[in-house]
């Protein structure tokens, strides 16, 4: 097992245009999470899935991001007419539940979004 | 709602002096925090993590944190810093589930330098 993989690493695009993101977790996590990380900030949260539910979205997510996990493996993020403010690292992770305690998330390495 | 301050947006030590970079947390119940650290073009890589058991927690690479309660503190220390410490830092809340169902909490970084 290789870990979270995430594809592409760069994805650079005219405002407008639509991207599609791609997700691996590894192979046993039923839980997999969308992150966005831009400049000189942490990671923020965008939305989360057990299995192949879509459990909570962010109010970040605005109407042009959409996520999907259709067999509960790996997932694509899309977003619709680009904006420069989406310029940012999108990153994905995935973690495995046991009942009530915290496990350990692992993260890929991002797909860096450019919007020109 | 939890959030977390890193009081520090850059720390700059000399190889072989200790490392101190500070954290406070505020939390309506008691926390799970973690430390996570960044290299660059790399995924994030869970450095150590506290919940509830242990308030003095050791992880990776010779790095360990206390979790004070009175101080809503969790400072992450290592007592000899070395030169592939350099990289960004992220403290990191989640709730008693994890943050609201499981997603973390980022702080907005701290930039370690380590000089020769």
């Amino acid at each position: 097992d290789t870990g979270v993989s995430q594809d592409p690493r760069h994805k650079i695009t005219k405002r407008g245009q639509n991207v599609t993101f791609r997700c691996d977790p590894i192979s046993e996590h039923n839980r997999l999470y969308w992150y966005r990380q831009t400049l000189g900030q942490g990671p923020e949260f965008l939305t989360y899935f057990q299995n192949e539910a879509q459990l909570e979205k962010s109010r970040l997510l605005s109407d042009r991001f959409s996520a999907e996990r259709p067999k509960g493996s790996f997932s694509t993020l899309e977003i619709q007419r680009t904006e420069q403010g989406d310029s940012a690292m999108y990153l994905c992770a995935s973690s495995v539940t046991a009942g009530r305690s915290y496990n350990e998330q692992f993260f890929g390495p991002g797909t860096r979004l450019t919007v020109l | 709602a939890q959030s977390v301050t890193q009081l520090d947006s850059h720390v700059s030590v000399s190889e072989g002096t200790p490392v101190l970079l500070r954290c406070n947390y505020s939390s309506s119940y008691s926390p799970s925090l973690f430390w996570y650290v960044q290299h660059p073009n790399k995924g994030l890589q869970l450095l150590l993590k506290y919940t509830s058991a242990a308030t003095l927690v050791k992880g990776i690479n010779g790095f360990e944190a206390e979790f004070k309660k009175s101080e809503t503190s969790f400072h992450l220390t290592k007592p000899s810093a070395h030169m592939s410490d350099a990289a960004e830092y992220f403290c990191v809340v989640s709730g008693p589930l994890g943050g609201s169902q499981g997603n973390l909490i980022f702080g907005k970084g701290t930039k370690l330098s380590v000089k020769p």
